[in-house]
Order: C-alpha cells, then sequence, then structure tokens
C-alpha cells in the first residue's frame, strides 16, 4: 500500500513564503513520478496548479512554482495572498496508478 | 470552452449500485483521459481510476478493484462510473478529472462533482 505524505497544516503570513513538500512512501520522489498540485477552497472541486514537477497551467499564478526538493516534490508559494488560503494536494504517477497525498491545509495569518 | 458536466446527487441503499455521468464538451472527446477522485466528507482526495475514451481500457485503483466500471459513449461524450455493493464509507463527492498521460502527464479540468449519499 503506497502512501504519499504531506505536511498536515502549515501557516503563513501575507507577502511571506511558504514550501509544501509531497513525500512517497516507496522511496524519493523524482520526476518519473510526475508530481501533479491541486488546489482546493471549501465548497469547491479542486482546481489544477502544476503538472509534471513544474509546469504551470495557464491560470497558474505566477507566485505558484513547483519542484523537487531533497526527495520530495514541493510546491512554494511566493509573496502568499488572503485568497491563497486552501487545501493543497499533490498527486503521484505509479505507472499506471496515481496517488493522492493526505492534503495541507494552508492558513494565510 | 471545455466542460465536463456531472449528473445529480444520489441517494442510495447499503448494498446498491450507482452510476455517475460526467459529460464532456469544448475538446476532442477521445484526446484525453478521464479520471475519477472521490472525497468523503471531511477527507481528503482519492483517485479511484483513469479511462481512455479512445479504446475504452481501463485502470483501476487497487482498492475499487471489482466493485467499480468505468465506461464511455463517444456518440455522446459521456463517460460513466459505476460503483456496486456501496456502503456507508462510500458516502462522498465524486469528481471527473480531464488528464493526458501520454508525453506528458496532467490533469486540467474537473467536473462539478455528485454528492453519492449511501444511507439506510
Amino acid at each position: 500500500q503506497t502512501v504519499v505524505t504531506q505536511e498536515p497544516s502549515l501557516t503563513v503570513s501575507p507577502r511571506g513564503t511558504v514550501t509544501l513538500t509531497c513525500a512517497s512512501s516507496t522511496g524519493a520522489v523524482s520526476s518519473g513520478y510526475y508530481p501533479i498540485w491541486f488546489q482546493q477552497k471549501p465548497g469547491q472541486a479542486p482546481r489544477a496548479l502544476i503538472y509534471s514537477t513544474s509546469n504551470k497551467h495557464s491560470w497558474t499564478p505566477a507566485r505558484f512554482s513547483g519542484s523537487l526538493l531533497g526527495g520530495k516534490a514541493a510546491l512554494t508559494l511566493s509573496g502568499v495572498q488572503p485568497e491563497d488560503e486552501a487545501e493543497y494536494y499533490c498527486l503521484l504517477y505509479y505507472g499506471g496508478a496515481w496517488v493522492f497525498g493526505g492534503g495541507t491545509k494552508l492558513t494565510v495569518l | 470552452q471545455v466542460q465536463l458536466v456531472q449528473s445529480g446527487a444520489e441517494v442510495k441503499k447499503p448494498g446498491a449500485s450507482v452510476k455517475v455521468s460526467c459529460k464532456a464538451a469544448g475538446y476532442t472527446f477521445t484526446s484525453y483521459y478521464i479520471h475519477w477522485v472521490r472525497q468523503a466528507p471531511g477527507q481528503g482526495l482519492e483517485w479511484m481510476g483513469i479511462i481512455n475514451p479512445s479504446g475504452g481500457t481501463t485502470r483501476y485503483a487497487q482498492k475499487f478493484q471489482g466493485r467499480v466500471t468505468m465506461t464511455r459513449d463517444t456518440s455522446t461524450s459521456t463517460l460513466y462510473m459505476e460503483l456496486n455493493s456501496l456502503r456507508s464509507e462510500d458516502t462522498a463527492v465524486y469528481y471527473c478529472a480531464r488528464g493526458l498521460i501520454v508525453a506528458t502527464k496532467l490533469v486540467d479540468y474537473w467536473g462539478q462533482g455528485t454528492l453519492v449519499t449511501v444511507s439506510s
């Protein structure tokens, strides 16, 4: 049973920078896991932010960036805005199957 | 514009089946895979499986093997997810989401979600 682990919660100040991570129970996350990141606000469907580690969709704000960091996938928010308060999920690829992380609740305070 | 429009909320009894639909519009139906994802109340996202609308091939999460069936109707650009032997733990919002898994792997557009409630 593959487990993908994210920080349960993080707090950041407005205009600050925060990094969320995504780890795999199978070992270091590489580009071959094609990390995908989503944002979800209460009562809404998830919104895609990043795909294949670091690629942005046309609607992804420039302050969001994806990378690999210390054996994990990472999502960095630079210059955080109040509207970035949300739940963030990563999704990893395991040779045909996909597994979500448990999500990180980001509070902007 | 790309749209994934899902069917309405369902209430089912334990042991019954549910079939959720996802109608695609605004793009070439057979060019993108469709993921099915669910979210129990107050919980995280859970990947259920994926279907290739072009050939109908599927891959299911091990947890749902034998209980879920994903199909498509190319004549109406509609995807379906059927879950059998429902139990209370299957109460969740079910989403369809568009994706690519060839050359690059991405998920972009999501349906609005379908609430399935399992209760006696």
